[in-house]
């Protein structure tokens, strides 16, 4: 397998303008993550999913950004409208088991890293 | 909200050099785990621990959970240029689904 698969690697875009990120987890994984990094606030989590089902969106910042699962093999993040505070490293990561198992690894893709000019 | 606070936030040392870097937190975890991450990556997992009191050891790193499951440290012995990257600890409560990531501890081991 190639681990988890991001595009675009880097992305710039206009304030106002809609972004989209995309996703390919591991097959077989059943929980996808994601996150945001920033230097000011580190690694947060935005939203995660189960079975391809949103469990837990309490991270995403605001309307302004949605996810999407329509299937076990592909995820996007949407931004709209975006806005240069948007700017960040975006992952993200799938894993077999659930966070907080024994036997949970998270693995992450390389990242997207989004400028909002 | 669990809150993880790692320290140093930053560590330069040269190699050869020991070093421990930790991860504290008024929460109790199930789990916890350390990641590397590299420039331009994403983190890659370096251990899980899940029992208060319990050390693994991984090459010359060395992990250790607390006797309360609300901190761990990470000792690295004659750290080499290769270790240098950005430390994360996470900890999760049983089947939470979702982990919390600390800050972060960057480091640099200079040749």
């Amino acid at each position: 397998d190639a681990g988890v698969i991001q595009s675009p690697r880097h992305e710039v875009t206009e304030m106002g303008q809609e972004v989209t990120l995309r996703c390919k987890p591991i097959s077989g994984h059943d929980y996808l993550f994601w996150y945001r990094q920033t230097m000011m606030r580190g690694l947060e989590l935005l939203i995660y999913f189960n079975n391809n089902v949103p469990i837990d969106d309490s991270g995403m910042p605001e309307d302004r950004f949605s996810a999407k699962m329509p299937n076990a093999s592909f995820s996007t993040l949407k931004i709209q409208p975006s806005e240069p505070r948007d700017s960040a490293v975006y992952f993200c990561a799938s894993s077999f088991f659930p966070q907080g198992s024994v036997h949970t690894e998270a693995f992450f893709g390389q990242g997207t890293r989004l400028t909002v000019v | 909200t669990q809150l993880l606070e790692q320290s140093p936030q930053f560590l330069s040392i040269q190699e050869g050099e020991n070093l421990t870097v930790y991860c504290n937190s008024s929460s109790v975890f199930s789990s916890l785990q350390w990641y590397r991450q590299e420039p331009g990556e994403g983190p890659v997992l370096l251990v899980t621990v899940v029992t208060g009191g319990e050390v693994k050891k991984l090459k010359r790193l060395t992990f250790q959970f607390g006797d309360a499951r609300k901190d761990s440290s990470l000792h690295i012995t004659a750290a080499q240029p290769g270790d240098t990257g950005l430390y994360l600890c996470a900890g999760a409560r049983t089947n939470a689904g979702k982990s919390t990531f600390g800050d972060g501890t960057t480091l640099t081991v200079k040749p």
